[in-house]
């Protein structure tokens, strides 16, 4: 199974761009980068994926390096409710027993 | 729409007791999951339910069982609670296990055994 490795915790200015890193070095050809966050007392909230190009949504932007052995989550405008715990995941999926694996994630800490 | 529902949302059990976990979605998806949140250790998966009618275990079933009981809703049970799952547990649901679609989590039930 491919494993995801994140710094555990960053600090970014507020309206400044927060850049996330995540190593996945041994991620198989068929296998999509997720990001997911987790406010305090909430559930985990999705916020992009993809498999080798870079993707951009309302939240966010993701860009794959061309080798796909790390990542980088881009929040272009951080503000204080983008303090999170972000989480970098690659999808295993091996038939039925299809599933994420979260690891521990980055505290992205806003400042004001 | 309510996404994914999840109660009681704070519990209390004795060593030994018993409860269950609700969770209902109002997403029409078809796979539903359970995770445990503990300090210092990420999200682990319990069970799954790839379609209405099926079950799995994930990685940490012990002590765990769960029911399927239509295609909105997918309950945890703890027969005999014990310390050791004192934890937040989450709720999931997505359209289909095998496709890439996102996984939508509830609020959590915070649940702590004495």
């Amino acid at each position: 199974d491919a494993k995801t490795t994140q710094p555990p915790s960053m600090d970014c200015a507020e309206g400044r761009a927060a850049n996330l890193p995540c190593n996945h070095s041994t991620i198989s050809g068929n296998e999509y980068v997720y990001w997911y966050r987790q406010i305090h007392s909430q559930g985990p909230q999705y916020i992009i994926h993809g498999l080798k190009n870079n993707e951009t949504n309302e939240m966010a932007s993701l860009i794959i390096t061309e080798d796909r052995k790390s990542s980088t989550l881009i929040l272009p405008h951080a503000t204080l409710r983008d303090t999170a715990v972000y989480y970098c995941i690659v999808r295993v999926a091996r038939g039925a027993t299809n599933k994420l694996i979260f690891g521990t994630g980055t505290l992205l800490a806003v400042q004001p | 729409n309510a996404g994914v529902t999840q109660t009681p949302k704070f519990q209390v059990l004795k060593t030994g007791q018993s409860m269950t976990l609700q969770c209902a979605q109002d997403m029409n998806h078809n796979s539903m999951y359970w995770y445990r949140q503990d300090p210092g250790m990420g999200l682990r998966l319990i069970y799954y339910s790839a379609s209405e009618g099926t079950t799995d275990k994930g990685e940490v079933p012990n002590g765990y069982n769960v029911s399927r009981l239509n295609k909105r809703e997918f309950s945890l049970r703890l027969e005999s609670a014990a310390p050791s799952q004192t934890s937040v547990y989450f709720c999931a649901s997505r359209v289909l296990t095998g496709d890439r679609s996102p996984l939508h989590f509830g609020n959590g039930t915070r649940l702590t055994v004495t």
